[in-house]
Order: C-alpha cells, then structure tokens, then sequence
C-alpha cells in the first residue's frame, strides 16, 4: 500500500481483555516502530524491529506487553489483561532503516500510520 | 534519557501573523524531524534535517537547524486556518533509532 495502515482505528476493551493491534509498514521498509501517545503529549517510543528482529523493546512498559513481526512485514502489538492506564494511541511507524544509509537523510524518516484508539473500561 | 523540550506548549493566532516554535536539546542530534499532526490522524512528516546550520524551506513554513545541532526551529510565515494542528519536534541520538518527540506545539489559527 501507499502508506502505513492500522487495524483496528479503536479498540474499547473491558479492564483484563487481552488486544492485539495491527500494523502493516510501507512495503519495503526495513524497520518498523510502536509508540504510545498519551492524551495532549508527543509520541512515546515502545519498541523497534529490523526486518523480523526485535532490537530493542525498551520503551515496553510492562511484561503484558509484547510484540512481534514473525516474517519481517506485519507487525502485532499484544497487550495482555488490559489496565486503565493502557488507554491510549497506539502509533505504528516504518522507514527505510538500513536501506537508507547511515547519514543520509532519509536514515531515520519514519512515517508513521493513523494510529488505534485503546480504550480500556 | 533524552530529553527533548518544545515550546510553546499553546499558541494562538490571527490568520496572517507570523509564529516560531522552538525545539532545544541538551544533546546532539544526529537527525531531527518536525511532524504536524491532526485529531485522529497519526503524525505526518514534515521535513527532516541533519547537517548543523541547515535551512529548508517548505511554501510557508521555514526550518532551522542550529549549527551545533542541539537546537531547531520552525517559523510560519503568514499563517492560514489550515495550519491549524499539533506541531511534533523528534530527534535521534547517534547509535539510536527511535525518536524522542518533544510534548508538541498547539497551534491554532483563527480567521
């Protein structure tokens, strides 16, 4: 597709349900990113993949979260047994990554998909 | 952690005035990037800088990159109702791939 795309757009779940959320990056992107965006903030980093390698899970805020990108396209962020804190923007990102060259200014563009709406009651 | 800090937080304006948001770092950035965002939309690139004092030009808007690289800015010139979004600094460290984004600038244009 033309751009990164999210599925579902919201999600409301009941304290203690488990979601998985979807992300499909740009074709050909090599890397691909979840941030968190809490209400009236800028995006918080999550997590990051290089092809089907999970380089850095850093930013994940507990063990209930998990993510995964098994052949190195999709990419699915779980989260287990939902909290109300959960609630928030789930932002998927992709770029070139390595492909772009390390310098060149299309390195690190990450363009990102229109995001999915938790909700957690 | 690398902190990454934008302002001003609010802005509000008449349709046609100038504004400038600034975004400032104790580090420096290998890249940084400047995204606009609005309700229900994921962010969208705007421009992306990397060499220190760079200059880009996109229509009205105007971005700077500080010649040390730990500072940018972004200048609209003659600002219309359509400018009207949440407008998202974001910077990577050298040896880091993800973004830091500062809190964001909300800027409104009123006609």
């Amino acid at each position: 597709g033309a751009g990164v795309s999210q599925s579902p757009r919201y999600k409301v779940a009941k304290r203690g349900q488990d979601v998985a959320l979807r992300c499909d990056p740009i074709s050909g992107h090599v890397s691909l990113f979840w941030y968190q965006q809490a209400l009236g903030q800028g995006p918080e980093f999550l997590t990051y993949f290089q092809n089907e390698a999970q380089l850095d899970k850093s930013g994940l805020p507990s063990d209930r979260f998990f993510a995964e990108r098994p052949e190195g396209s999709v990419s699915t962020l779980k989260i287990q047994r939902t909290q109300q804190e959960d609630s928030a923007v789930y932002l998927c990102a992709s770029s070139l990554g390595v492909r772009g060259g390390i310098g060149s200014s299309s390195y690190n563009e990450q363009f990102f998909g229109p995001g999915t709406r938790l909700t957690v009651l | 952690t690398q902190l990454l800090e934008q302002s001003p937080q609010f802005l509000s304006i008449q349709e046609g005035e100038n504004l400038t948001v600034y975004c400032n770092s104790s580090s420096v950035f290998s890249s940084l990037q400047w995204y606009r965002q609005e309700p229900g939309e994921g962010p969208v690139l705007l421009v992306t800088v990397v060499t220190g004092g760079e200059v880009k030009k996109l229509k009205r808007l105007t971005f700077q990159f500080g010649d040390a690289r730990k500072d940018s800015s972004l200048h609209i010139t003659a600002a219309q109702t359509g400018d009207t979004g949440l407008y998202l600094c974001a910077g990577s460290w050298a040896g880091s791939y993800q973004l830091t984004f500062g809190k964001g600038t909300k800027l409104s244009v009123i006609p």
